[in-house]
């Protein structure tokens, strides 16, 4: 069966600091993966995606991610933070045209 | 263009009474998806439907959850007699079959508070 585990449940940072934001997944085949962020009383927008290729992927708002096999990791980064990134940020991980399996979510707050 | 929208966007319900909840998919997604979001058990997924296949119901907690989607569009999520643990955020995500990698996009989500 799938899973994700995000093992920081929790994280504070300064306004300017670098990010690093950790995701391991169990999956049997070629995962997909993504990073979803989402905001107080909104729903999930999607900040990035890997499926294949270059194993470093770019994402909207700054943010990177990297695919490592080997590690069954995917990472999320930013390399400044804003004040406006705190937010809740979930990984995810599915096969194709299937259900997503999330993490538990870590939850980012920025001191100025 | 549109993205996926849901109503209501908040319900409050007495136990025991049946609610229905409503997802408008992006237009021409094949795929649709109801998920739920609760303190407890996180974002967890209900459903599943994709073209006329058969939904794959895998993730309904009870009997007492069913979804239908009418013409491959419209879906509707019925949970009857409720309870206080079915209170949650439920959302809804539709993707493409032309999307790569399945990307699912999220609706706002309907906030079910079951007194």
């Amino acid at each position: 069966a799938q899973s994700v585990t995000q093992p920081d449940i929790h994280i504070t940072v300064s306004e300017g600091a670098s990010l690093e934001l950790r995701c391991n997944y169990s999956y049997g085949a070629t995962p997909y993966l993504f990073w979803y962020v989402q905001s107080p009383g909104q729903g999930l927008q999607l900040l990035l995606k890997y499926f294949s290729g270059d194993t470093l992927v770019q994402g909207i708002k700054g943010f990177e991610a990297e695919f490592k096999r080997s590690q069954s990791s995917f990472n999320l980064r930013k390399p400044s933070v804003h004040w406006s990134d705190a937010a809740e940020y979930f990984c995810a991980v599915t096969g194709t045209a299937s259900k997503l399996t999330f993490g538990t979510g870590t939850r980012l707050q920025v001191t100025l | 263009g549109a993205g996926v929208s849901q109503s209501p966007s908040n319900k409050v319900t007495e136990k025991g009474k049946d609610v229905e909840l409503r997802c408008d998919p992006i237009s021409g997604h094949t795929a649709l998806y109801w998920y739920r979001q609760s303190l407890g058990q996180g974002l967890e997924f209900l459903i599943y439907f994709q073209g006329n296949s058969a939904p794959d119901k895998s993730g309904l907690p009870s009997d007492r959850f069913s979804a239908e989607r009418t013409g491959g569009s419209v879906s509707t999520l019925t949970i009857q007699r409720t309870q206080q643990e079915d209170s949650a955020v439920y959302l809804c995500a539709s993707s493409s079959d032309r999307a790569t990698g399945n990307e699912q996009f999220f609706g706002p989500g309907t906030r079910l508070t079951v007194l």
